[in-house]
């Protein structure tokens, strides 16, 4: 099956820094890429996604960028505020079979420093 | 925005106790899936449901899980003997389409605490 490795697991930025998290997947069939942003406490929500056809997508600070070659794939979030504070997970779809569930990465925390 | 909705929010249940989770999903979602996150884990997937059917299981999901739909709109998850490693926030998700291309909307979860 699918294994993700997301790194690092913990990520401290000054306010106003980028922020780039990376992560690499082993099969080489999967084909959709999303990025989920946890408050504590509660659950994750969908910040961004990418589908194997592109190798970039941008969303005002955020952007995804992929590399199908190398297998990773990495989340972008610029000029970080205070509340981009929160654990960032990837994932990817298990796409050799068409299945259904993501495998996510163990999560990075992310910590705004004002 | 629609939303997925889980209760209760908190249960707390003795070792080998049943336990039932319950969610609704967003209306017009066709794919319903239950995943789990261990305290300062990562989430991990359970199982997806479609057409009244398991569509795919993890390891995880062995004899003791069961799911099922018991009407149009409720989505339950159930734990038949529960262990004190089952202690974790169990998510509820749904999607329009299948979930390995399409985003999954996820409920606020349940924390299960098995004491």
């Amino acid at each position: 099956g699918e294994n993700v490795e997301q790194h690092p697991s913990t990520l401290s930025v000054q306010e106003g820094d980028s922020a780039v998290i990376k992560c690499t997947y082993s099969d080489s069939a999967s084909n959709y890429f999303p990025w989920y942003k946890q408050e504590l406490g509660k659950r994750p929500q969908l910040i961004i996604d990418i589908r194997s056809n592109v190798g970039e997508k941008k969303d005002q600070r955020i952007a995804v960028t992929l590399n199908k070659t190398a297998k990773h794939f990495s989340l972008h979030i610029t000029e970080t505020q205070p509340e981009d504070s929160a654990v960032y997970f990837c994932a990817a779809s298990d796409g050799g079979g068409g299945a259904d569930g993501l495998t996510f990465g163990k999560g990075t925390h992310l910590i705004i420093q004002p | 925005e629609p939303e997925v909705t889980q209760t209760p929010s908190h249960q707390v249940t003795q070792m080998g106790q049943e336990v039932i989770l319950r969610c609704v999903p967003i209306s017009n979602h066709l794919y319903f899936y239950w995943y789990r996150q261990i305290l300062g884990q990562k989430v991990e997937f359970l199982v997806s449901f479609y057409n009244n059917e398991i569509s795919e299981k993890s390891e995880i999901f062995d004899d003791q899980f069961s799911v099922e739909r018991p009407d149009g709109s409720n989505f339950t998850l159930k734990i038949r003997s529960t262990k004190l490693e089952d202690s974790a926030m169990y998510f509820c998700a749904s999607s329009e389409t299948r979930g390995g291309g399409t985003p999954l909307h996820f409920g606020n979860g349940t924390r299960l605490t098995v004491t």
